[in-house]
């Protein structure tokens, strides 16, 4: 069954502090792997997608990457406006679908 | 340029009643998907529709729920005699194409509580 699972749940930085969220999936045959951000009350928003394996995006503080079997979310040096909660979806070959994580809570602090 | 419209963005609702939310793509969006989203869990993939069209209804309720995206007008998610099961906030989101990049445009949600 595809599946992904996000870690940690929730995570508080201070401002300026990096860190990493992670991604873990399993999928039966990858199509793409997506993150995107959510704020309270509102819908998600489209950050990256990842297709292959050593595949890296970046947009501004935020760099996504992606191995054969988990992503990582760095952000660097964040700023309180980049709380949020961070979604990690995947989409299996020969689906319209996608597979949600139920997120990482991010909160940072100035 | 408007974004995805949902209506309403609040519902409440008595058990055994019937709720209807609405969506409007963004324009030049002929592809419709409705995730759900329960408290503490992860978006939930509905249904995926074209215009006039159900391509994929395989994470939808065989009972109570049904879904439609007419030539003209928004796409409506219906469900019949509510539950409290049902509270939940509902997304809707469009893309331009079918094969999509996982780019989806997503609107602010309908939250149903059922009484």
């Amino acid at each position: 069954e595809d599946q992904v699972t996000q870690s940690p749940e929730a995570l508080r930085l201070q401002e300026g502090e990096s860190s990493s969220l992670n991604c873990s999936y399993t999928v039966s045959g990858l199509r793409g792997l997506f993150w995107y951000r959510q704020d309270p009350g509102k819908g998600p928003e489209f950050l990256f997608t990842l297709y292959s394996a050593g595949e890296e995006k970046e947009k501004e503080r935020l760099k996504a990457t992606l191995t054969k079997k988990e992503s990582f979310l760095h952000i660097t040096a964040p700023k309180p406006e980049d709380s949020a909660t961070y979604l990690c979806a995947v989409q299996a070959r020969g689906t319209d679908k996608l597979i949600f994580g139920t997120g990482t809570r991010l909160q940072v602090f100035p | 340029n408007a974004g995805v419209m949902q209506n309403p963005r609040h519902l409440v609702r008595r058990r055994g009643q019937e709720a209807r939310l609405r969506c409007s793509p963004m324009k030049g969006h002929s592809h419709v998907y409705w995730y759900r989203q329960l408290p503490e869990e992860g978006l939930k993939f509905m249904v995926y529709l074209q215009k006039e069209n159900i391509i994929d209804e395989s994470g939808m309720p065989k009972e109570r729920f049904s879904a439609e995206f007419p030539k003209e007008g928004p796409s409506i998610l219906r469900i019949q005699q509510v539950v409290r099961g049902d509270s939940a906030a509902y997304f809707c989101a469009s893309s331009p194409t079918g094969y999509n990049t996982g780019e989806l445009f997503f609107g602010e949600g309908s939250r149903l509580t059922v009484l």
